[in-house]
């Protein structure tokens, strides 16, 4: 089971700005561990979108934005394309597990 | 650009065992972490098994404890997954991912396109 929450689906017009939520404890994001994200389009592997809380990968655009406080993070998309239909996964590493662990994902929609 | 390509999958009995496999290339695989993920079908990612560059150190999530064994070739430029005692709940795509290691965590920077395990009678 996922111990990080994330909104199952969140949707908005082409342009507009979208956020996605990230909710974790005190054994992950909480305890200072860096928050990752990533991009799964339909039917493909995932891609590594967001790393160190809100760093970019060369290639990843600008539109694409991180950030983490306290025990959640976020990921912010601006100016929706409908390409950005895809899923987004944000991941950490839990200290009680010992081991990564993903969010529940949160499917994004282009109206 | 990194290319890491997965091989293996198939259906097995539950009980069964499999050996998934995934050549690396084009990036000096010797020198970092490399893992191993899974997504059910229609369900989300999950984390399952880490393996440091000299194979000394390895990581797995619960529910594989015991059954998984992950393994690394260095000379070969492959990373392994062997599974035993396969379950139901075992089926999904695996996909082989590379590891950045850093003290703040860790994250998976390349994927694999996945090859898929399915466990069932």
């Amino acid at each position: 089971q996922s111990v990080l929450t994330q909104p199952p689906s969140v949707s908005g017009a082409p342009g507009q700005r979208v956020t996605i939520s990230c909710t974790g404890s005190s054994s992950n994001i909480g305890a200072g561990y860096d928050v990752h994200w990533y991009q799964q389009l339909p039917g493909t592997a995932p891609k590594l979108l967001i790393y160190g809380n809100s760093n970019r990968p060369s290639g990843v655009p600008d539109r694409f934005s991180g950030s983490k406080s306290g025990t959640s993070a976020s990921l912010a998309i601006s100016g929706l394309q409908a390409e950005d239909e895809a899923d987004y996964y944000c991941q950490s590493y839990d200290s009680s597990l010992s081991g990564s662990v993903f969010g529940t994902g949160t499917k994004v929609t282009v109206l | 650009e990194v290319q890491l390509v997965e091989s293996g999958g198939g259906l097995v009995q539950p009980g069964g065992s499999l050996r998934l496999s995934c050549a690396a290339s084009r990036f000096t695989f010797s020198t970092y972490w490399m893992s191993w993920v899974r997504q059910a079908p229609g369900k989300g990612l999950e984390w399952v098994a880490n393996i440091k560059q000299d194979g000394d150190e390895k990581y797995y999530v619960d529910s594989v404890k015991g059954r998984f064994t992950i393994s690394r070739d260095n000379a070969k430029n492959s990373l392994y997954l062997q599974m035993n005692s396969l379950r139901v709940e075992d089926t999904a795509a695996y996909y082989c991912a590379r590891g950045q290691y850093e003290s703040s965590g860790y994250y998976f920077d390349y994927w694999g396109q996945g090859t898929l395990v399915t466990v069932s009678s």
